[in-house]
């Protein structure tokens, strides 16, 4: 089983349309979840991060974290057009191996 | 104002030569990174440099030597290109103690070789 499994899409919704982006991880360790959004021939950029469990809300933007799961989510309200990229979550074990642990990412498109 | 510089952006080459990839960060911090994305889009890190002390040396082919003159500046050369090298490598920085996982990337370079 990967560390970090991600749904790699494709994912098409109309604008306006509520997008639910998800991963599920093995390691019980991480502590950090990160959503960062490529856009395309772009490098990573970071778009939300939460410690531990819980929700956090940016904008039309909520990242929700449930460890008891092992399972994390990104929820886009209001989808837009300039939402359309692929959406990469990332797992970061503070006292462990120090790195970043990516999912594939999903591509999402947002149709006017 | 670039945060994360690369260069090249684009290196087309062929089997067998030797190659550099430039990363300076102007951002300040102390922890600078190399990725590899294959084709599928899968981000995997490669090297990781702290204050220019390797900290992170993932199970990549040694033909692949990052160098770090700087905590500003990590380059990495690769020797003797296989075409399996082709993907994008992106470069990214953090500040370690505060937030290693608050990375900034780089634009990308991206690698073809034939």
């Amino acid at each position: 089983q990967k560390e970090v499994e991600q749904d790699p899409g494709p994912l098409s919704v109309p604008e306006g349309a509520i997008v639910s982006l998800n991963c599920t991880y093995s390691n019980s360790a991480f502590q950090y979840f990160m959503w960062y959004r490529q856009y395309s021939r772009k490098g990573p950029e970071l778009l939300m991060y939460t410690y531990s469990s819980g929700n956090k809300e940016d904008g039309r933007f909520t990242a929700q974290v449930d460890k008891s799961s092992k399972y994390i989510s990104l929820f886009i309200r209001d989808s837009q057009p300039s939402d359309s990229a692929t959406y990469l979550c990332a797992m970061y074990d503070e006292g462990g191996s120090e790195k970043l642990v990516f999912g594939k990412g999903t591509k999402l498109t947002v149709n006017p | 104002d670039t945060a994360v510089s690369q260069t090249p952006k684009y290196l087309v080459t062929q089997m067998g030569n030797d190659k550099s990839i430039k990363c300076e960060q102007n951002l300040g911090h102390d922890t600078m990174y190399w990725y590899k994305q294959d084709s599928k889009k899968f981000l995997k890190i490669m090297f990781s440099y702290n204050n220019k002390e390797l900290i992170i040396n993932e199970t990549v082919p040694n033909r692949f030597s990052p160098k770090s003159p700087d905590k500003a500046h990590l380059n990495l050369h690769i020797n003797s290109l296989e075409l399996g090298d082709s993907a994008v490598y992106f470069c990214a920085s953090s500040r370690r103690e505060v937030s290693s996982y608050e990375q900034y990337f780089g634009p990308g370079t991206r690698l073809t070789v034939t």
